[in-house]
């Protein structure tokens, strides 16, 4: 068990810039989940796959966000036309396909918008 | 909109003690309550995953209960101690997992 990967770990970049996270679960996991923390919150819930199904998409997220889990194993989180609102800690967690089974986070990539 | 609420929001006690939070959650559409444990530069670590109402789980000086019906669940730690510090969530499961905003504790020496 190498537990979930995730990266880069930091990533700077300039408003308006593309940018593209990568997660790597845990290899039996069939679910996989990402979340955005902000200071003093906790985890936000912005999308959830199993396997390669994308179940649920935050209505909070816009447009600009989107998610892809190609043949239901890493999962890739692009924003496009960043801003400085985007500035977050975006954390990636896995878990087994039955019900109750506890998530198992990455160590997050922490996105700042300049 | 889900509300999972979390109180304290930060919690400050003396070695020794011992403390508890709360965690809200709607009472309906329940599946599960989620603890987890997120110390600074780490990632958050499950605790505990309950699923029915009158559940009771310990882990060491940790220990968790939950209410389905009026909607809580309660994390009590037994003689706090300095590494006990970090933030605790607790997450409902429902449709998706939807976390609070957790509750800080810090435990001074």
């Amino acid at each position: 068990d190498t537990g979930v990967s995730q990266n880069p770990r930091h990533k700077i970049t300039k408003r308006g810039q593309n940018v593209t996270f990568r997660c790597d679960p845990i290899s039996e996991h069939n679910r996989l989940y990402w979340y955005r923390q902000t200071l003093g919150q906790g985890p936000e819930f912005l999308t959830y796959f199993q396997n390669e199904a994308q179940l649920e998409k935050s209505r909070l997220l816009s447009d600009r966000f989107s998610a892809e889990r190609p043949k239901g194993s890493f999962s890739t989180l692009e924003i496009q036309r960043t801003e400085q609102g985007d500035s977050a800690m975006y954390l990636c967690a896995s878990s087994l396909n039955k019900g109750s089974s506890p998530l198992h986070f990455g160590n997050g990539t922490r996105l700042t918008v300049t | 909109i889900l509300n999972v609420e979390q109180s304290p929001q930060s919690l400050h006690v003396q070695e020794g003690d011992s403390t508890n939070f709360t965690c809200s959650f709607p009472s309906s559409n329940f599946y599960a309550l989620h603890w987890y444990r997120w110390e600074t530069a780490k990632s958050p670590e499950a605790l505990f995953v309950m699923t029915l109402n009158g559940d009771e789980k310990k882990k060491g000086r940790i220990s968790a209960t939950l209410n389905t019906k009026e909607g809580y669940s309660y994390l009590y730690i037994k003689g706090s101690q300095p590494e006990d510090s970090a933030t605790y969530l607790c997450a409902f499961e429902g449709n998706k997992l939807v976390f609070g905003a957790g509750t800080i504790l810090r435990v001074k020496s």
